[in-house]
């Protein structure tokens, strides 16, 4: 069973501060397009920020990105803002059988 | 912009039956896309159900399957949700989502809506 480990569980940083979240599958997998990264303030559904590892969806300030390959996946926040601080989640789709598999989340709290 | 809304019981008994409907707007549950539920216990991280397509095939979660049916109504544009035999464990917000423009992720969400199972 594919397992998607988010580091760490909590990141506490001030705004301006660049943040660094990790996402590892305990299967790699090849086809890049199936890693995606969400955003979720509390009280609100989540947000798709990027999509097929590295690609910002519709609206996504550029100051997030993504990258990563086989098993290890990052997203990184340049420089906070104060709206930045919220849960984040990755999440795979395996073909096999179809479905979508989530990390646990890292919660990114003001300092 | 396609738009979501979950609607139903917000409490459901032990042994019981949750049901639950998405309302599109803004876009056809009939187009070539995937539609799905997800849910999140209080306090706790997203568990996807399941999904289906415009032609009505499915997909589920193996830990859900043998109690989850999800179903459309191309007449109201709308999606349903079906979980029997509940427990407690089952309280959760439920939302419905539609996949993203370039597929694999979940790029339209409803607001999602609480179900809790309890006598």
């Amino acid at each position: 069973e594919i397992v998607l480990t988010q580091s760490p569980g909590t990141l506490s940083l001030s705004p301006g501060d660049r943040a660094t979240l990790s996402c590892r599958t305990s299967q790699s997998f090849s086809d890049s397009r199936h890693l995606a990264w969400y955003q979720q303030i509390p009280g609100q559904a989540p947000r798709l920020l990027m999509y097929a590892v590295s690609n910002r969806a519709t609206g996504i300030p550029d100051r997030f990105s993504g990258s990563g390959s086989g098993t290890d996946f990052t997203l990184t926040i340049s420089r906070l803002e104060p709206e930045d601080f919220a849960v984040y989640y990755c999440q795979q789709y395996d073909r096999s059988p179809p479905r979508y598999i989530f990390g646990q989340g890292t919660s990114l709290e003001i300092k | 912009q396609v738009q979501l809304q979950e609607s139903g019981p917000g409490l459901v008994k032990p042994s019981g039956t949750l049901s639950l409907t998405c309302a599109v707007s803004g876009g056809s549950i009939s187009n070539d896309n995937w539609w799905s539920w997800v849910r999140q216990p209080p306090g706790k991280g997203l568990e996807w159900i399941g999904e289906i397509y415009h032609s009505g095939s499915t997909n589920y979660n193996p830990s859900l399957k043998s109690r989850v049916t999800i179903s459309m109504d191309k007449s109201k544009n709308q999606l349903s949700l079906v979980l029997s035999s509940v427990t407690a464990a089952d309280t959760a917000v439920y939302l419905c989502a539609r996949e993203g423009d370039h597929g694999y992720s979940l790029g339209y969400w409803g607001q999602g809506t609480l179900v809790t199972v309890s006598s």
